[in-house]
């Protein structure tokens, strides 16, 4: 198995621009979390997704972010415009079917973003 | 605010010795896990500890839990330069939904 997979590992972009970033969860896991990290404050979840459908939002930041997954194996976080202060690690992370008594997250290796 | 504090911020230790990372936080949980992280790179599950277990070991790994007190500790013995990573704990409750703790820098000189 791949594992998690983000793309891009590394984005540069200017203030105002759109910048989508990328995920593919593992096969099989049935939810999909989107997290920041920053040295300031710590790691945050975003938002999350249990079979395609968001769950919990209450982690953006604002209407600046969006989250998107349009299938099981597919999702992206799309922020628009972009402020330097959007300048993190962002990590997308997968877990099997809780019913499964599963609860380990397995992490991307994460985007680095850098907002200028 | 984060649910996990952990303590101490950092801790630097010889190889071979044993490294000890607390963990508090503020409301009651179904679980909790700790994770590691290497420099630059995503977040690698450690252990996971339910809130009615008290103690829990896995190889070098053995974690504690007091649900009265709000706190959990993960100890590494004998410890490695490769052990050189942040550790964080997580919490549960009830939801999908982990809350990470602050972390703990390791650092373990050869």
């Amino acid at each position: 198995d791949a594992g998690v997979i983000q793309s891009p590992r590394h984005e540069v972009t200017e203030m105002g621009q759109e910048v989508t970033l990328r995920c593919k969860p593992i096969s099989g896991h049935n939810s999909l979390f989107w997290y920041r990290q920053t040295m300031m404050r710590g790691l945050e979840l975003l938002i999350y997704f249990n079979n395609n459908v968001p769950i919990d939002d209450s982690g953006m930041p604002e209407d600046r972010f969006s989250a998107k997954m349009p299938n099981a194996s597919f999702s992206t976080l799309k922020i628009q415009p972009s402020e330097p202060r959007d300048s993190a690690v962002y990590f997308c992370a997968s877990r099997a079917d809780r019913a499964q008594s599963s609860y380990e997250q397995y992490f991307g290796p994460g985007t680095r973003l850098t907002v200028t | 605010s984060q649910q996990g504090e952990e303590d101490p911020q950092a801790l630097s230790i010889q190889e071979g010795e044993n490294a000890t990372m607390n963990c508090s936080y503020k409301t009651s949980i179904n679980n909790l896990q700790w994770y590691r992280q290497n420099s630059g790179r995503g977040l690698v599950h450690l252990i996971l500890i339910r809130s009615n277990e008290r103690e829990k070991h896995s190889g070098r790994l053995r974690v504690t839990l007091d649900t009265s007190k709000k706190s959990s500790s993960l100890l590494i013995t004998a410890s490695r330069a490769a052990d050189t990573a942040s550790y964080f704990c997580a919490t549960s409750r009830y939801t999908d939904k982990l809350i990470f703790g602050t972390g703990t820098r390791l650092q373990v000189f050869p």
